[in-house]
């Protein structure tokens, strides 16, 4: 059964602190991924990675940073947390097939004060 | 932009009736399509899957691909007030990451 799992399901974090996200998957997946989500904005893609210690920019990079330096777990990093990155959080993995089918963590729902 | 549309609702419809949630996309390039299903406050979850034109069956739901048209459907049959949640519509074009839209919101009512 697919397994995607994340450290923290609520966090609360103050402005400036560092925050660190971490995702686990058991599928042997080859790409991992992760997303914010926010009211009337969707999904929207941070960074991705497509095998161990790669990684590719998504649609918003700025203040955020990843690590993959195992197959199975991808971090993400909030260098200095801000109240804007206040959101839900959610990692997703995938195999590097035609298939391209996501699945997701439970999801980080983060609150920066 | 590699665009994927939906419209937000809500759609709301009596139980037992059917759903038809569509989503249109702007990336002709575009080969796998994906509905996924979220409930509020939870993560979504893949539902159904289709990668040819035509139309995918799976219990009470059944998945339409219309690559000419640029058009995904999402047809949910005896819908349930369990089916009420929002509904999210994703493509790929070969490349890494998915396409998604913003959702549409399911309402089934009793």
């Amino acid at each position: 059964d697919v397994k995607v799992t994340q450290s923290s399901r609520y966090l609360v974090k103050r402005t400036g602190e560092k925050v660190f996200l971490e995702c686990v998957q058991d599928m042997d997946h080859e790409n991992m991924f992760w997303y914010r989500q926010d009211p009337g904005l969707g999904l929207r893609l941070i960074y991705f990675s497509y095998d161990v210690k790669m990684k590719e920019k998504g649609d918003i990079p700025e203040g955020y940073s990843v690590s993959r330096e195992k197959k199975e777990r991808f971090s993400l990093i909030l260098e200095s947390a801000s109240t804007n990155q206040t959101s839900m959080y959610l990692c997703a993995s995938s195999l590097a097939s035609l298939s391209y089918e996501q699945y997701f963590g439970p999801g980080t729902r983060l609150t920066v004060t | 932009q590699k665009e994927v549309e939906q419209n937000s609702g809500p759609l709301s419809v009596p139980e037992g009736a059917i759903a038809s949630l569509n989503c249109t996309y702007s990336d002709r390039g575009s080969q796998s399509f994906f509905w996924y299903r979220q409930y509020s406050g939870k993560s979504p979850e893949l539902i159904m899957s289709i990668y040819s034109n035509g139309d995918k069956e799976d219990g009470r739901f059944t998945a339409q691909l219309n690559k000419a048209s640029q058009y995904v459907s999402l047809l949910i049959r005896d819908s349930q007030p369990s089916d009420s949640a929002t509904y999210l519509c994703a493509g790929s074009n070969s490349g890494y990451a998915l396409n998604f839209g913003k959702g549409t919101s399911l309402l089934v009512t009793p």
